[in-house]
């Protein structure tokens, strides 16, 4: 148990709806990052916050937000959904302080466009 | 920008075999390496990390080292069990300022031992 909570774990939608995935970062974690899981893509980081402020962005599309919250969990919104976003959604987090730059990985969360 | 090289496999191997996943990275300045590994149906879990040049790491049998003249991370076991099937994913951080370590991950490696 790496201490990361994502929910729900699964998720079952159509196409054009909006969907909410939630993240908890390990305790005293100030760094949360999420990536998507997909069979042609690999894995690709779309978008870290630190501290509640948004980092860095990586592949992520303009259909996606996230956001972290003072508490630090963090959601990540993908609305307008395509057939293409199914995929699985991890979140990942990091003390976010210098040297130390391991990540520790959610169980993820399904999601599949129907 | 930074890349991340893995034979993709899959490998398939007997139970006691030694195990060899090649990875070679792209990156400027001495980003940290990491192996994780995947279990079906299950998140990543971090399996051991170097973050300087001929760091090894090591975890439950598993070792690799950082070269950095090769710019390679190659994951070793002397001896496989089943309970090793999973998928092994090469990642590196890179050696930013600040806080953004985002983690650039190669293909993954299916690898199935067989008793």
């Amino acid at each position: 148990d790496s201490g990361v909570t994502q929910t729900p774990k699964h998720l079952i939608t159509a196409t054009g709806q909006r969907v909410t995935l939630r993240c908890s970062p390990r305790s005293g974690d100030l760094s949360v990052y999420w990536y998507q899981q997909s069979l042609d893509q690999g894995l690709q980081f779309l978008i870290q916050y630190y501290n509640g402020e948004e980092r860095a962005k990586g592949n992520i599309l303009e259909r996606f937000s996230a956001q972290q919250f003072p508490d630090l969990h963090s959601e990540l919104n993908l609305s307008s959904l395509e057939l293409g976003d199914s995929a699985l959604y991890f979140c990942a987090s990091s003390p976010g302080t210098s040297g130390t730059r391991e990540q520790y990985f959610g169980p993820g969360t399904r999601l599949t466009v129907t | 920008g930074n890349s991340v090289t893995q034979m993709e496999g899959p490998v398939t191997l007997s139970e006691e075999a030694f195990l060899t996943i090649n990875c070679t990275y792209t990156a400027t300045g001495y980003p940290s390496l990491f192996w994780y590994v995947q279990y079906p149906g299950e998140g990543l879990q971090l399996l051991l990390k170097a973050t300087k040049a001929d760091d090894k790491g090591s975890n439950k049998g598993f070792e690799a080292t950082y070269r950095k003249e090769t710019t390679s991370f190659h994951l070793e076991k002397g001896s496989v069990q089943v309970s090793d099937s999973a998928v092994y994913f090469c990642a590196l951080s890179p050696n930013s300022g600040g806080s953004n370590y985002k983690l650039t991950f190669g293909k993954g490696t299916l690898l199935t031992v067989n008793p």
